[in-house]
């Protein structure tokens, strides 16, 4: 079962604005991730924080992470056409054996 | 480096039918993962090697099996293919002992099973 499950389903924005973009889990973790993909091609790392980090920053990449509620925001700001793509948290539950679990994904549109 | 590498890039196949996929991880990446996507499932993990043996596996029948060979090269294989079984599959490796940290995804196998 999916443990990630990111919120909205699909987004589309005008290029220039913020994309906020979220991700609820169900259990505990190690770290949360979120990748990228373009049209049906391989994902692509962006970012990973730490569960006992709150908030990360890579160029226009915001992520933040509330582990008492189990959810997690990502934010890019100043959206580019080129950010069209969907959007995949995965999460690293504790324990043994544990794998990265991924969402459904977010699809977003960005229209120039 | 170069990224992590996967053959073929398509396939089509009918039910019934054998398959077997090939990645090759990133050099010095030890540990390797696969997983299908499909639109209604999403990703999901099938399972992972590291050091030629199986870590971690996922909920998926026996049909589908794999190997890490000595060089981290990685194959897997799907027998009496299904048309369920059609879907991206995708392969990953990361850094060593930490395959739950960044994976390192290839551009994946489009297989289509008629």
């Amino acid at each position: 079962s999916q443990q990630g499950e990111e919120d909205p389903q699909a987004l589309s924005i005008q290029e220039g604005e913020n994309a906020t973009m979220n991700c609820s889990y169900k259990t505990s973790i190690n770290n949360l991730q979120w990748y990228r993909q373009n049209s049906g091609r391989g994902l692509v790392h962006l970012i990973l924080i730490r569960s006992n980090e709150r908030e990360k920053h890579s160029g226009r990449l915001r992520v933040t992470l509330d582990t008492s509620k189990k959810s997690s925001s990502l934010l890019i700001t100043a959206s580019r056409a080129a950010d069209t793509a969907s959007y995949f948290c995965a999460t690293d539950p504790t324990g043994a054996n544990s794998k990265l679990t991924f969402g459904k994904g977010i699809t977003l549109s960005v229209r120039p | 480096k170069a990224g992590v590498t996967q053959t073929p890039r398509y396939l089509i196949k009918t039910r019934g039918q054998q398959v077997t996929l090939s990645c090759s991880p990133i050099s010095g990446h030890r540990s390797v993962s696969w997983y299908q996507q499909t639109p209604g499932q999403g990703l999901q993990f099938l399972f992972e090697y590291f050091s030629e043996t199986q870590r971690n596996k996922g909920n998926f029948p026996g049909r589908f099996s794999g190997r890490q060979f000595s060089n981290s090269r990685s194959e897997m294989n799907v027998s009496t293919l299904e048309l369920g079984d059609s879907a991206l599959y995708l392969c990953a490796s990361s850094l060593p002992g930490a395959s739950t940290d960044t994976q390192y995804f290839g551009p994946g196998t489009r297989l289509t099973v008629l």
